[in-house]
C-alpha cells in the first residue's frame, strides 16, 4: 500500500529564506503527488501536483516540487519565504489515478522576521 | 456558495449519541469526499461519492459510520453511538469528477469539529 512520510512536523525559517518542505513516498507503481496548505482557520487548499508529467512541477505562491523516483522524494521549495507562507503543509500519493489520498502528518512551517 | 460549505463547524456530544455532519460541495462538483483528521495527524480517508453512489468506502472505521448522498449533492456523514475517539476533525471535499486531468484536485471546506465527551 502507497505512504507518505513527511520529515519535519515543524521548520521555521526567516523571512527571505529558503524553505525546504520533505516528502517521501512508498509505492510500488508510479504515483500520483500532491502538496496541499492549509492556512489557519481555512479548508486545505491545492499548491501543486505531480501526475507523470514534467518532473519539477511548478505551484502557486512561489513553490515548486521535484518528483526524484531514485529517492522517492518530491520535496517543496521556495526560493524566498515570505510572512504569508506561514501554515501547515501536507504531502499527499494517490496510485493508479485512484481518488483516495493518503496524506502525510503535516509539517507546520513558521516564519520569522 | 464559492466553496465547499460544512454544517456545524463544531458538535459536541456526549457518549453514545447520534451525530449527523452535512456537507454542501462546490456546484457542479460530481465527486464528493469524506476525510477526518485527528490532533497532530494529516487527513484520513473514510469514504468518496461518484453521484449519489458511494464509489469507494474502505476509509469507514466501523458500521457505526455512514454517509449518504441522495440526490448527487449534498451529503451527510452520520455516526451512530458516539465514542470518545471519534472525535476529530471531519473534512468534506469536492472536485470537478474522479477522473482525468482533475484526478487529486480536491476542494476542502473548514471541516466539522466533533468533540465526543
Amino acid at each position: 500500500a502507497q505512504s507518505v512520510t513527511q520529515l519535519g512536523s515543524h521548520v521555521s525559517v526567516s523571512e527571505g529564506a529558503l524553505v525546504l518542505l520533505r516528502c517521501n513516498y512508498s509505492s510500488s507503481v508510479p504515483p500520483y503527488l500532491f502538496w496541499y496548505v492549509q492556512y489557519p482557520n481555512q479548508g486545505l487548499q491545492l499548491l501543486l501536483k505531480y501526475t507523470s508529467a514534467a518532473t519539477l512541477v511548478k505551484g502557486i505562491n512561489g513553490f515548486e516540487a521535484e518528483f526524484k523516483k531514485s529517492e522517492t522524494s518530491f520535496h517543496l521549495t521556495k526560493p524566498s519565504a515570505h510572512m504569508s507562507d506561514a501554515a501547515e503543509y501536507f504531502c499527499a500519493v494517490s496510485v493508479g489515478g485512484a481518488q483516495k489520498l493518503v496524506f502525510g502528518q503535516g509539517t507546520r512551517l513558521t516564519i520569522n522576521p | 456558495g464559492a466553496g465547499v460549505s460544512q454544517t456545524p463547524s463544531n458538535k459536541v456530544t456526549e457518549k453514545g449519541k447520534y451525530v449527523e455532519l452535512r456537507c454542501d460541495p462546490i456546484s457542479g462538483h460530481t465527486a464528493l469526499y469524506w476525510y477526518r483528521q485527528s490532533l497532530g495527524q494529516g487527513p484520513e480517508f473514510l469514504i468518496y461519492f461518484q453521484g449519489t453512489g458511494a464509489a469507494d468506502d474502505s476509509g469507514l472505521p466501523n458500521d457505526r459510520f455512514f454517509a449518504v448522498r441522495p440526490e448527487g449533492s449534498v451529503s451527510t456523514l452520520k455516526i451512530q453511538r458516539t465514542e470518545r475517539g471519534d472525535s476529530a476533525v471531519y473534512l468534506c471535499a469536492s472536485s470537478l469528477s474522479s477522473t482525468g486531468a482533475n484526478t487529486g484536485e480536491l476542494f476542502f471546506g473548514e471541516g466539522s469539529r466533533l468533540t465526543v465527551l
